[in-house]
């Protein structure tokens, strides 16, 4: 009964390929987002999803595209996928701010590595 | 821009030794202020968190952290740490109104000798 559960674990791929990494969390969270990890375990938010509708769109390529079929889920596409996307990806989930104080909670992570 | 600060990136300390982790944030309202830990290989668990009430918060695995508004401050403190806490520690911070998002520090890296 994983609260937030990402797949795959591990993603290693060629550069010019498309991949999808999904993410669902059964917390009944409204809200869902995608980090991303550097090496240098930097986090850095990619986006966040508030009941289905994208909130926020930080500084990211075009290539990646984040799909939410419902509240429970958001899974992230990436197109033409190049060697400075490898990284470590993860999922959370949180209520909205100001309704209910709870942290954010994670996903084991997707490390992705292109070749 | 909303910023949090971690000042330590590296700390090495010896078993039994005390611990403080320094973070500072730029955003001036009301903010939830959170500490996770993530140990080699795994994902961010939290180890305490700060919504309102008193400063001083008590977390897992005798971690502890003190709000203080005036500096804008949310230091991590243990008193006597273990080889097992050995991990990346990042501070974050969640504005209470209008915003979605939680930002993260860029990460302290403890290593504990055995």
């Amino acid at each position: 009964d994983t609260a937030v559960s990402q797949t795959p674990k591990y993603l290693v791929t060629q550069m010019g390929n498309d991949k999808s990494i999904k993410c669902e969390q059964n917390l009944g969270h409204d809200t869902m987002y995608w980090y991303k990890q550097d090496s240098k375990k930097f986090l850095k938010i990619m986006f966040s999803y508030n009941n289905k509708e994208l909130i926020i769109n930080e500084t990211v390529p075009n290539r990646f595209s984040p799909k939410s079929p419902d509240k429970a889920h958001l899974n992230l596409h990436i197109n033409s996928l190049e060697l400075g996307d490898s990284a470590v990806y993860f999922c959370a989930s949180s209520q909205m701010p100001g309704q209910g104080n709870t942290e954010a909670f994670f996903g084991q992570g997707t490390r992705l590595t292109v070749v | 821009a909303q910023s949090v600060s971690q000042h330590n990136h590296h700390v090495i300390l010896s078993e039994a030794a005390s611990l403080e982790l320094g973070c500072n944030y730029s955003y001036g309202g009301t903010v939830n202020l959170f500490w996770y830990v993530q140990y080699p290989g795994q994902h961010l668990q939290l180890l305490l968190k700060y919504f309102s009430g008193d400063p001083l918060v008590k977390g897992i695995k005798g971690f502890e952290a003190e709000f203080i508004k005036s500096k804008f401050s949310f230091n991590l403190r243990k008193p006597s740490v273990q080889w097992s806490d050995t991990a990346e520690y990042f501070c974050a911070v969640r504005r209470n109104t209008g915003g979605f998002k939680t930002i993260f520090g860029a990460g302290t890296r403890l290593f504990v000798k055995a």
